[in-house]
């Protein structure tokens, strides 16, 4: 089945212990991002990767890190997480390249982080 | 960062209602998407819109690219119970693989 799947699906922390949320995609994408998702902002894109070793800040970077070495996998990393940063969170994936395509992004499940 | 104006924010209908929202930006896209997200879950795609003035549709789902490329509308006809969700908004433009969100519009239909 083709998805997207986020790891933990939920996770509860404390201020400045390093995690990192994993995102893995089955089918064969070449873009991947990741959004977080507040209540009344909608959701909001963090980092994006156009291909492996390729990635770019999306609208709220900040505190956040990511990484691209392998076509499937996208982990998103809290260095020194901070309760701001309790949010919901998603990865998606699409084709990428210049076709329409590239716009229909699969998501997946949300990690629901929590950092007190 | 910058964001996309939905409204309503949220809608109360009843089943076989139609309904209407609408997205607004300060900037133009040449891509316009549609979005639910049903709870617990992320969101799904539902409409893409290419062309200002387009307007395309998904079974009981009818979307529009605004002529300025500042806007765009969603129309839902006849609604039914399994609408209820939150619907998002999203634009870019071409050449960049950034991605704005709307607020999102929170249906909820009573039956």
């Amino acid at each position: 089945e083709a998805q997207v799947t986020q790891n933990p699906r939920y996770l509860i922390t404390v201020t400045g212990k390093k995690l990192t949320v994993t995102c893995s995609q089955n089918m064969n994408h070449e873009y991947m991002s990741w959004y977080r998702q507040d209540p009344g902002l909608g959701l909001r894109q963090i980092y994006y990767s156009m291909n492996v070793e390729v990635t770019d800040k999306g609208d709220v970077p900040e505190g956040y890190k990511v990484s691209r070495k392998e076509k499937r996998n996208f982990p998103l990393i809290l260095e020194s997480p901070s309760p701001n940063q309790t949010s919901l969170y998603f990865c998606a994936s699409s084709s990428g390249g210049t076709s329409a395509s590239r716009n229909e992004q699969f998501f997946g499940p949300g990690t629901r982080l929590t950092v007190l | 960062g910058q964001q996309l104006n939905q409204s309503p924010q949220s809608m109360f209908i009843q089943e076989g209602e139609d309904v209407s929202m609408n997205c607004t930006s300060s900037s133009i896209f040449n891509t316009w998407l549609w979005y639910k997200q049903d709870p617990g879950e992320g969101p799904v795609l539902l409409i893409a819109l290419y062309k200002a003035g387009e307007l395309t549709s998904n079974g009981r789902l009818t979307a529009q690219f605004g002529i300025t490329r500042k806007d765009s509308f969603l129309n839902i006809s006849a609604s039914i119970p399994s609408d209820v969700g939150i619907y998002f908004c999203a634009g870019t433009t071409s050449g960049t693989y950034k991605y704005i969100f709307g607020t999102g519009t929170r249906l909820k239909v009573l039956a």
